[in-house]
């Protein structure tokens, strides 16, 4: 079935540093890349999200791409803060279906100070 | 907006007990999720609902699982007997249907079955 591959599950940065986490994914019919952010003991929280149409999309210190061909997409967070530290889950939409998404496994980042 | 609610946050129960969330989307929102999520799977769609209907329930693990949205404004999760392996954090999300379909995520459920 359709999954989602998210690396790394836990990463380590120094106050200042730029993070990279990357996903890949199956669904070929996939068209819609969200981000979400979970903090200690709340519900997740949409950070960015792309749409297949475009390669790659800024927020401020946070920016995503997305290679089709290659059905991968990252999130970058550049001079990262104490308060980034979370847990990130990239997810793929099923098919052309923006609501049913299929999550990755998360990763635990930790900006040290 | 008070977001999305969440009832009980915490549950600890006994094998084979019956376990009910509850979930309560924000006003106006007309798509509803439930997701389970554990340290070995991650984040799993159960079940969701578009305007109160169930859409898509190949997530549920098994007859055990049921879920119901009776209105627009409260839906739940059922196990029904629960086993230890069902200990996990549901969390339940909502969405306004549009172009972009945000989730916007309750703070969870965390049960433990003993």
């Amino acid at each position: 079935g359709e999954n989602v591959e998210q690396h790394p599950s836990t990463l380590s940065v120094q106050e200042g540093d730029s993070a990279v986490i990357k996903c890949t994914y199956s669904d070929s019919a996939s068209n819609y890349f969200p981000w979400y952010k979970q903090e200690l003991g709340k519900g997740s929280q949409l950070i960015i999200d792309i749409r297949s149409n475009v390669g790659e999309k800024k927020d401020q210190r946070i920016a995503v791409t997305l290679n089709k061909t290659a059905k991968h997409f990252s999130l970058h967070i550049t001079e990262t803060q104490p308060e980034d530290s979370a847990v990130y889950f990239c997810a793929a939409s099923r098919g052309g279906s923006q609501g049913n998404l299929i999550f990755g496994k998360g990763t635990k980042l930790s900006v040290k100070p | 907006d008070a977001g999305v609610i969440q009832s009980p946050r915490h549950e600890v129960t006994e094998m084979g007990q019956e376990v009910t969330l509850r979930c309560k989307p924000i006003s106006g929102h007309n798509s509803l999720f439930w997701y389970r999520q554990t340290m070995m799977r991650g984040l799993e769609l159960l079940i969701y609902f578009n305007n109160n209907v169930p859409i898509d329930d190949s997530g549920m693990p098994e007859d055990r699982f049921s879920a119901k949205m009776p209105n627009a404004s409260f839906s739940t999760l059922k196990i029904q007997p629960s086993e230890p392996r069902d200990s996990a954090v549901y969390f339940c999300a909502s969405s306004l249907e549009q172009k972009r379909r945000e989730l916007f995520f309750g703070e969870g459920s965390r049960l433990t079955v003993l």
